[in-house]
């Protein structure tokens, strides 16, 4: 079975640009949450998504949004990139969360 | 707010046993603990619910103590390969606000 996927692995991005991450879910998943992992931290919530819906929003600016698609996969976008958003951003899945969550291998984002 | 983890970090030998604590000062429904190494995904343990049901993998415990709002995760006869930080992370209620998670504890097993 293939696990959680994510595109791409690595970005560089410059001070004020957009960036697109990308997040598979495993099949049969219907929840995707999204997570910031700065280094030598524990991951910090930033969206969960269930159905299409946002559930939840941790707290991130209104730079960070998300959005979920009928086949379950979702995309975070962040905007006005700051170099405070360099870090490893994880994208975790669920069929229901008491069987705990999936993560992903996570996007290393480097905002120069 | 954020869970508490103790120790910060532990060095054992192989075959060894160790426990890691999570503690929080909000009433939780549930506590997980993953393990994550250099450079990988965190990985799921264990989940223990409010009211004392639990999931995870066999070999591995853990306990929740719902008064204190306390987990411990224990490590018996340790191998070379739980080495890695791990985290617990707390849920407050329905998971719409995700994982609360601490800042991990560091576990080397030597050889």
């Amino acid at each position: 079975d293939a696990g959680v996927t994510q595109s791409p692995t690595h970005l560089i991005k410059t001070r004020g640009q957009q960036v697109t991450l990308r997040c598979s879910p495993i099949s049969g998943h219907k929840s995707v949450s999204w997570y910031q992992q700065v280094l030598g931290q524990g991951p910090q919530f930033i969206f969960q998504y269930y159905e299409k819906e946002e559930r939840g929003r941790g707290n991130f600016p209104d730079r960070f949004s998300a959005r979920q698609f009928p086949n379950y996969s979702s995309e975070l976008n962040v905007n006005a990139l700051l170099l405070g958003d360099s870090a490893l951003y994880l994208c975790a899945s669920s069929w229901t969360g008491i069987y705990g969550y999936t993560f992903g291998s996570g996007t290393r984002l480097t905002v120069v | 707010q954020q869970p508490v983890q103790s120790p910060q970090a532990v060095i054992l030998r192989e075959g060894e046993d160790a426990v890691i604590n999570c503690s929080s000062s909000k009433a939780l429904y549930s506590v997980h603990w993953y393990r994550q190494k250099h450079g990988e995904a965190p990985v799921f343990l264990m989940i223990l619910l409010k009211g004392g049901e639990q999931k995870g993998h066999e070999k591995i415990s853990a306990s929740f103590n719902e008064k204190k709002q306390q987990s411990s995760l224990y490590l018996t006869a340790s191998q070379l390969s739980y080495s890695g930080t791990y985290f617990c992370g707390t849920e407050r209620g329905g998971g719409a606000d995700g994982l609360t998670f601490g800042k991990g504890t560091h576990l080397i097993i030597q050889p």
